[in-house]
């Protein structure tokens, strides 16, 4: 386990269905974090766990968002009912405590594209 | 909420000159302040970063000044190589969770 791994790289949807991501984080990190990346911009934080507990969720973009991490390991972020403006990268990235006292990293994504 | 500036949006340099982001943030709480490089198509990867009881970092060619006062904080890379070219992020947290980022700085750094 050298890092965060996402699954897919890549999810083509058409506009209303649903779609799940799956994010494994580095295997002692207890933090899970969410992102999303928009064309020319910097990842906007979503919301993160720590172990199972969700602490963190009211940047979540809308209702149609969730996410869970069930046993404290993989995290889903599944979107609801997709609309073309959530065509974006989402980034999952873990840590190993807060930020401040060892940083995070990231995952590669999966880029998203709403038809 | 906390709100991040980042400037130049793209700066072109030579090879061998200097480079110079600058990002300013809003949160006076904020603590921690990391850099992250991201290459076309992959991940953002940490570079360096900064807490804020230290005014300067520096890790070979990668150097990290802030300035708690003014709330702004800046990357100095030197000797640039091609290698560099990259979209560089800044970023600050005063949550201990989240990261707000900047906009991003896309540096060209031509042979």
């Amino acid at each position: 386990d050298t890092g965060v791994s996402q699954n897919p790289r890549h999810k083509i949807t058409k506009r209303g269905q649903n779609v799940t991501f799956r994010c494994d984080p580095i295997s002692e990190h207890n933090r899970l974090y969410w992102y999303r990346q928009t064309l020319g911009q910097g990842p906007e934080f979503l919301t993160y766990f720590q172990n199972e507990a969700q602490l963190e969720k009211s940047r979540l973009l809308s209702d149609r968002f969730s996410a869970e991490r069930p046993k404290g390991s993989f995290s889903t972020l599944e979107i609801q009912r997709t609309e073309q403006g959530d065509s974006a990268m989402y980034l999952c990235a873990s840590s190993l405590g807060s930020v401040p006292e060892r940083g995070y990293t990231f995952g590669s994504g999966t880029r998203l594209t709403v038809v | 909420g906390e709100n991040v500036e980042q400037h130049p949006s793209t700066l072109s340099v030579q090879e061998g000159d200097s480079a110079v982001i600058k990002c300013t943030y809003s949160d006076s709480a904020s603590n921690y302040f990391p850099w992250y490089k991201q290459e076309l198509g992959k991940r953002p990867q940490l570079i360096i970063d900064i807490r804020s009881n230290v005014g300067e970092k520096k890790d070979q060619r990668i150097a990290v000044t802030l300035n708690k006062t003014a709330k702004h904080f800046s990357l100095h890379i030197t000797e640039t190589q091609p290698e560099d070219s990259a979209v560089y992020f800044c970023a600050a947290s005063s949550s201990g969770y989240a990261l707000n980022f900047g906009k991003g700085t896309s540096l060209l750094v031509t042979p």
